[in-house]
């Protein structure tokens, strides 16, 4: 069965410091990748979308940026944090094609 | 543009009782697909039923299913025999015309559910 990890699991930062989110999925290849950020008490806002390595889509114009260095690895990274990029960052995968996505645990960054 | 509108920030229901999440979108496109998501305190998103825009029957899943009005576009989500363990998040989902590869999905802002005893 796939499962996804996202690590860490917690992460309080200083704005300006750097930022590295890490996702991978096991027990599946090729998956598109997703990265999400939930700001508190909202919805879902997709930031990059990936359907193979080194293939990256931005949805939302930000100083955060992603990365796909191996199939089934996704990274999220920034060079200096802002207040603004506190919130819930959940990663995805899906099949290529029309199905359902399935989230990873997600990373709870404060950025202070 | 695409929009999901979920238009109750919170509902409440007594244990073993059935009750239904609204949801409604906005499309100009004929393929389009909708989900509904459940997320505990946890954080993390659950997955629990799909529904296309060319299936003609309701999706069901367990003590989930879907109340799909195409001409309304309305999605609502029924689940029957609430549990304690249901008090979650609840966020409605469509997905864009699948192209290019991906699946992308637009969220609505979330409906609270506490299930009481």
């Amino acid at each position: 069965s796939q499962t996804i990890h996202q690590w860490p699991a917690t992460l309080v930062q200083p704005v300006g410091s750097p930022l590295s989110l890490e996702c991978t999925v096991e027990g599946t290849s090729n998956p598109n990748l997703y990265w999400y950020r939930q700001a508190a008490g909202r919805g879902l806002q997709l930031l990059f979308y990936s359907v193979g390595i080194g293939q990256i889509s931005s949805e939302v114009p930000q100083n955060l940026s992603a990365s796909r260095p191996q199939d089934r690895q996704f990274i999220l990274s920034s060079k200096k944090l802002l207040l603004s990029d506190s919130g819930f960052y959940l990663c995805a995968w899906s099949l290529g094609g029309p199905y359902e996505q399935y989230f990873g645990p997600g990373t709870r960054l404060t950025v202070t | 543009a695409q929009k999901i509108t979920q238009t109750q920030p919170g509902m409440f229901v007594q244990e073993k009782e059935a009750v239904t999440l609204d949801c409604t979108y906005d499309t100009s496109d004929q393929s389009y697909g909708l989900f509904w998501y459940k997320q505990p305190s946890s954080g993390e998103m659950i997955f629990l039923i799909y529904q296309g825009s060319y299936d003609e029957q309701n999706a069901t899943e367990g003590r989930y299913s879907l109340n799909f009005q195409k001409a309304r576009k309305s999605a609502n989500l029924v689940i029957s025999a609430s549990q304690l363990g249901d008090s979650a998040m609840y966020f409605c989902a469509m997905r864009e015309p699948f192209g290019g590869g991906y699946n992308k999905l637009i969220f609505g802002a979330g409906t609270r559910l506490a299930v009481h005893p």
